[in-house]
């Protein structure tokens, strides 16, 4: 079975200069998650996609980073323009879920995209 | 913020020992679950405990959760050099009991095995 694919695998930009990432999730899952995960730190959720929705952005900087997923399937992540501390690694996952009380909801990650902001 | 904090921080032993790595968190969980993160294989799910169980096996990995504590801890028996790697936890908040597969990590444990 093929795993969640991102692209690129590295980026380097200047500060103030925009950049994409892009997600291809395991086929048949619905929810499709980006995560920030700064070096040190655990992975911090910015935005979940439930098919071609979002259920929750409440962590994402929207004045600068912007999320899609068209049809469902692939997405992309953008940020304009960077800053410094955009510097980090974006993790895209997905995963199955069933809602209700009982859900299981196992996380299956990309590689990442790190991105160094000069 | 980060929902769970792991402890300890790093964690360095032998080949065939075993670690143990701690999480605690704040909120009413519908389930936690433990990651782990290498270079070579990137994060990768390992075990996931509901809050209606109190402990669970796979291979030589073991958790146990506490819900009256909001703590877990995993346990990695006999470990290898492969183990070597930053290990997670992770919760799944119950909203009104219903789970919305939003996880929150902590900031992790660094284990080293030494050969």
């Amino acid at each position: 079975e093929a795993g969640v694919a991102q692209s690129p695998r590295y980026k380097i930009i200047e500060k103030r200069q925009s950049v994409a990432f892009w997600c291809n999730p395991i086929s048949g899952h619905a929810t499709l998650y980006w995560y920030q995960q700064i070096l040190g730190q655990g992975p911090k959720l910015l935005i979940q996609f439930q098919n071609n929705g979002v259920v929750d952005d409440s962590q994402l900087p929207k004045d600068r980073f912007s999320a899609e997923r068209l049809k469902g399937v692939d997405s992309t992540l953008k940020i304009q323009p960077a800053k410094l501390e955009d510097s980090a690694v974006y993790l895209c996952a997905s995963s199955l879920l069933s809602p209700g009380f009982w859900s299981y909801n196992e996380q299956f990650f990309g590689p990442g995209t790190r991105l160094t902001v000069l | 913020s980060q929902q769970g904090e792991e402890d300890p921080q790093a964690l360095s032993i032998q080949e065939g020992e075993n670690a143990t790595m701690n999480c605690s968190y704040k909120t009413s969980i519908n389930n936690l679950q433990w990651y782990r993160q290498n270079s070579g294989r990137g994060l990768v799910h390992l075990i996931l405990i509901r809050s209606n169980e109190r402990e669970k096996h796979s291979g030589r990995l073991r958790v146990t959760l506490d819900t009256s504590k909001k703590s877990s801890s995993l346990l990695i028996t006999a470990s290898q050099a492969a183990d070597t790697a930053s290990y997670f936890c992770a919760t799944d908040a119950n909203a009104g009991g219903t789970s919305y597969g939003k996880l929150t990590f902590g900031q992790g444990t660094i284990l080293t095995v030494h050969p």
